[in-house]
């Protein structure tokens, strides 16, 4: 069975500060790992990755895949209070019974101060 | 261009009740996906639909039940609800480009609380 494991679960730091979540992966046929941040309801969609090494950035965020560690890591630069959010990492698995469906971790809870 | 949309957006039921969750995808999206989002849990995958027939289905028992319509709408149906029911019902839709996406983009849920 596929699984996702995030840490860290809680983090709470300072506006400025910069963070790196973690997240590490089991699944047979892997295809793509996404994050999500998660405020209220919705989960919003943040990247998508499939190929090692290959850096994907939007603003002050940043996300890497290492196939070969079965690890994704998510940064944030210069957090800000509308950072505070949980964030979701997942994993789509390409065959079998995980066909179609995205396998979650349990999200780390970021919490940004003034 | 409007995104996932669900209702409603809170239900109060009691043990026993039934009840029907509805989930309109992103225009142009074909598969409709179910996630269970219970307290102090992850987001649990429940049920995947795409042009009109289920296609993958979670651990759940088979009082969790659902169907996606012509126009790519999608129903949740929960009978015979039980007190661990109570979570927050995330609908998510995916486009297919002819190779098939993995980028699921989520409603904001239906949070039910079951009494």
């Amino acid at each position: 069975e596929d699984k996702v494991v995030q840490s860290p679960l809680s983090l709470v730091v300072h506006e400025g500060d910069t963070v790196t979540l973690n997240c590490s992966y089991e699944v047979t046929n892997f295809r793509s790992l996404l994050w999500y941040k998660q405020e209220k309801k919705a989960p919003t969609f943040l990247f998508m990755l499939t190929s090692s090494g290959i850096e994907k950035k939007s603003g002050r965020l940043s996300s890497i895949l290492d196939k070969k560690e079965l690890f994704s890591i998510l940064n944030i630069t210069a957090t800000q209070t509308g950072d505070s959010a949980i964030y979701l990492c997942a994993v789509a698995d390409a065959g079998g019974t995980s066909y179609g469906k995205l396998t979650f971790g349990q999200g780390t809870i970021l919490t940004v101060h003034p | 261009e409007a995104g996932v949309t669900q209702s409603p957006t809170h239900l109060i039921k009691t043990r026993g009740q039934q009840v029907t969750l509805r989930c309109s995808p992103i225009s142009g999206h074909t598969s409709v996906y179910w996630y269970q989002q219970a307290l102090g849990l992850g987001l649990q995958f429940l049920l995947w639909y795409d042009e009109g027939e289920e296609r993958n289905r979670g651990n759940f028992p088979p009082r969790f039940s659902g169907r996606q319509f012509p126009n790519y709408s999608s129903e949740l149906n929960v009978n015979a609800l039980e007190l661990e029911d109570s979570a927050l019902y995330l609908c998510a839709s995916s486009l297919w480009t002819g190779m098939r996406t993995d980028t699921q983009y989520f409603g904001p849920g239906t949070r039910l609380t079951v009494l």
